[in-house]
């Protein structure tokens, strides 16, 4: 079956880059997500890349794919106190079910 | 910006009560899911809805679970008997054909 694997935890200093990393196994996936879940608050969708691409960049953040490799990251430029959050790395194929890796809590330091 | 909005935010019910859950997604949209997060786990999927119907559903959506959309623009999921293990954040996205899925800030379910 599908799964998704992330790091815990990932503490930066405010200003750095942040680099969250994901592995999935379902190699059919169309679409693989980053969603971000502040405190007692929702998922919001921060970005997503299609299964045929490579990279993505919007704004601070860059998405690279290795499709060979079933491996995802998100990379978080100039890392702000408001980004602390956890992040969610997910896989789907758009109007079928996603499916979440454990989620990766980002800290960041003043 | 469009969005997918829940209510209520909280809802505190009693083992062996009826629960529904409401969500409103977004206008367009015309695929719905729901999902629940326990309390320091991963965000599973229960259902997925389209056509009036359900397309596709987990293990976890029992007989205790049902999804309907009463009207053309709710969407709810309701819980016949709550049990103490349904205490979780449900959250209800959407998305609009084969495209990325929305999600909606969720309803914490507290059963005691």
């Amino acid at each position: 079956g599908e799964d998704v694997e992330q790091s815990l935890f990932l503490s930066v200093r405010e200003g750095d880059s942040s680099v969250i990393n994901c592995t999935y196994t379902d190699s059919s996936s169309t679409y693989l997500y980053w969603y971000k879940q502040e405190p007692g608050a929702g998922l919001q969708l921060l970005t997503y890349i299609f299964s045929n691409m490579d990279m993505k960049q919007d704004q601070r953040l860059t998405v690279l794919l290795n499709k060979k490799d079933k491996h995802l990251s998100l990379r978080i430029a100039d890392t702000q106190t408001g980004d602390s959050a956890i992040y969610f790395c997910a896989e789907g194929l758009g109007y079928q079910k996603v499916t979440f890796g454990t989620g990766t809590k980002l800290q960041v330091i003043p | 910006e469009p969005e997918v909005t829940q209510t209520p935010s909280h809802q505190v019910t009693q083992m062996g009560q009826e629960v529904i859950l409401r969500c409103v997604p977004i206008s367009n949209h015309l695929y719905f899911y729901w999902y629940r997060q326990i309390l320091g786990q991963k965000v599973e999927f229960l259902v997925s809805f389209y056509n009036n119907e359900i397309s596709e559903k987990s293990e976890i959506f029992d007989d205790q679970f049902s999804v309907e959309r009463p009207d053309g623009s709710n969407f709810t999921l309701k819980i016949r008997s709550t049990k103490l293990e349904d205490s979780a954040m449900y959250f209800c996205a959407s998305s609009e054909g084969q495209r990325e899925q929305y999600f909606g800030p969720g309803t914490r379910l507290t059963v005691t």
